[in-house]
């Protein structure tokens, strides 16, 4: 079964340090991968998607499909950017239906 | 626009009971998700809806679980009869037909805990 590894369930850090959250995927093809983030009290929404190669807020998130990773990186981390971020992975040949991690909670503090 | 609604946004019945989620996707999204948060676990998918029918059911965890989607508009997810392991949190996501890079729209979600 494809399978979406984030291995950190909790990552602190200061703010103004850089943050990577883990992320590595397990299917042999070409993958569809997604961020996903919840700030705390809202509702669970798209971060960024590798096909776009954006930045969002900040963040990057590079396909390595060498290493099967999609790590989620900041260089200057933010009070505000404390939430849970979710990997995720479109299932292949399957609509739109999408496979996550089970999640890193991210706390930046002062 | 109004985002995708879910109710309730807690509900806590005893084994054994019926209890329906309802979700109501955004306007003019076809395309409407259920998946299922367990306590420690993944976000699991359940199924998928295009408009009215089934696309992917393949994530139903088994008979007791029905969805709905009469009209293409909102979808219920019914258990019945619940179990404890039933308990987690449900979320509905919605997004535009035929746009594959179309993001998915998640509701609040619901909040099941069966006792």
């Amino acid at each position: 079964a494809q399978r979406v590894t984030q291995p950190e369930k909790l990552l602190s850090v200061f703010k103004g340090a850089p943050v990577e959250l883990k992320c590595n995927y397990s299917y042999s093809g070409s993958p569809e991968l997604f961020w996903y983030v919840q700030y705390s009290r809202q509702r669970l929404q798209l971060l960024l998607r590798h096909i776009s190669r954006e930045s969002i807020k900040g963040f990057t998130a590079d396909l390595n499909k060498g290493e099967t990773s999609f790590h989620l990186k900041k260089p200057f981390a933010q009070e505000e950017d404390s939430a849970m971020y979710y990997c995720a992975q479109k299932y292949p040949n399957s609509g739109y239906a999408l496979n996550f991690g089970k999640g890193t909670s991210l706390l930046v503090t002062p | 626009e109004a985002g995708v609604t879910q109710f309730p946004s807690h509900s806590v019945i005893e084994k054994g009971q019926t209890v329906t989620l309802r979700c109501d996707p955004i306007s003019g999204h076809d395309n409407l998700y259920w998946y299922r948060r367990v306590m420690g676990k993944e976000i699991k998918f359940l199924l998928h809806f295009v408009k009215e029918s089934k696309q992917d059911e393949s994530g139903m965890p088994n008979n007791r679980f029905l969805a709905e989607r009469t009209g293409g508009t909102y979808s219920t997810l019914k258990v019945q009869p619940a179990e404890l392991e039933d308990s987690g949190v449900y979320f509905c996501a919605s997004s535009q037909i035929g746009a594959g890079n179309s993001p998915l729209h998640f509701g609040n979600g619901t909040r099941l805990t069966v006792t």
